[in-house]
């Protein structure tokens, strides 16, 4: 059973313009979230997180949204650069008596030139 | 060292040998994980270490899989009687804390097993 789910596995994007990665989940439990990004050959590095008390968090270019009834986030990119390519994975914690990170399937964004 | 250390980056082994892959967590970091990602898949957790506490094996697959963390530093994550099903990157990350709200892993460059 997958607790958080990435539809989309690929996303291609033009430079300049507004990059959605989409995020649902289904665990009513999971009350931080954040995303990771991924090189190819590298490990996933940490972008944004969120707490399930705020629906928006920001940091640059990067702008997390969570909509805790609809069990949904985002990751909104903008403007998206060739450097943004790379796998996204969201990632939910939170469940009591538990510490593990659950990750979605990531989606893979490619940035075109 | 800076970041989290993993060797072997990369190794590769035929069914039914044993493999044993190592993680060097941030020093003081006091949580650590381990993950895999097969191909095509998502994240998986494996097991959580977090202090002197019992860990958390809920996510090894099979009794084949194991690990453990010497001296709540380095961990070393064993796979006995390896299968070709085993074949994936093996990431293994630290936080500072293992309180799941308060902060992100930071994750190794991972060791690709490969099991012909």
């Amino acid at each position: 059973d997958q607790q958080v789910k990435q539809n989309s596995p690929s996303l291609s994007v033009q430079e300049g313009r507004i990059s959605i990665l989409n995020c649902d989940y289904t665990n009513s439990m999971f009350d931080y979230f954040l995303w990771y990004k991924k090189y190819p050959a590298e490990g996933p590095t940490f972008l944004i997180s969120i707490s399930s008390i705020k629906d928006k968090n920001e940091d640059g270019r990067f702008t997390v949204f969570l909509n805790k009834s609809a069990k949904h986030l985002s990751l909104h990119i903008v403007p998206s650069q060739p450097g943004d390519s790379a796998v996204y994975f969201c990632a939910a914690s939170g469940v009591p008596g538990t510490y593990k990170y659950i990750f979605g399937t990531g989606t893979r964004l490619k940035v075109l030139a | 060292g800076a970041g989290v250390s993993q060797s072997p980056s990369n190794k590769v082994t035929e069914k039914g040998k044993d493999v044993e892959l190592r993680c060097d967590p941030i020093s003081g970091h006091t949580a650590l994980y381990w993950y895999r990602q097969s191909l095509g898949q998502g994240l998986e957790f494996l097991i959580y270490f977090q202090g002197n506490s019992a860990p958390d094996k809920s996510g090894l697959p099979s009794d084949r899989f194991s690990a453990e963390r010497t001296g709540g530093s380095v961990s070393t994550l064993t796979i006995q009687r390896t299968q070709q099903e085993d074949s994936a990157v093996y990431l293994c990350a630290s936080s500072l804390s293992g309180a799941a709200n308060t902060g992100e892993l930071f994750f190794g460059e991972g060791s690709r097993l490969t099991v012909l």
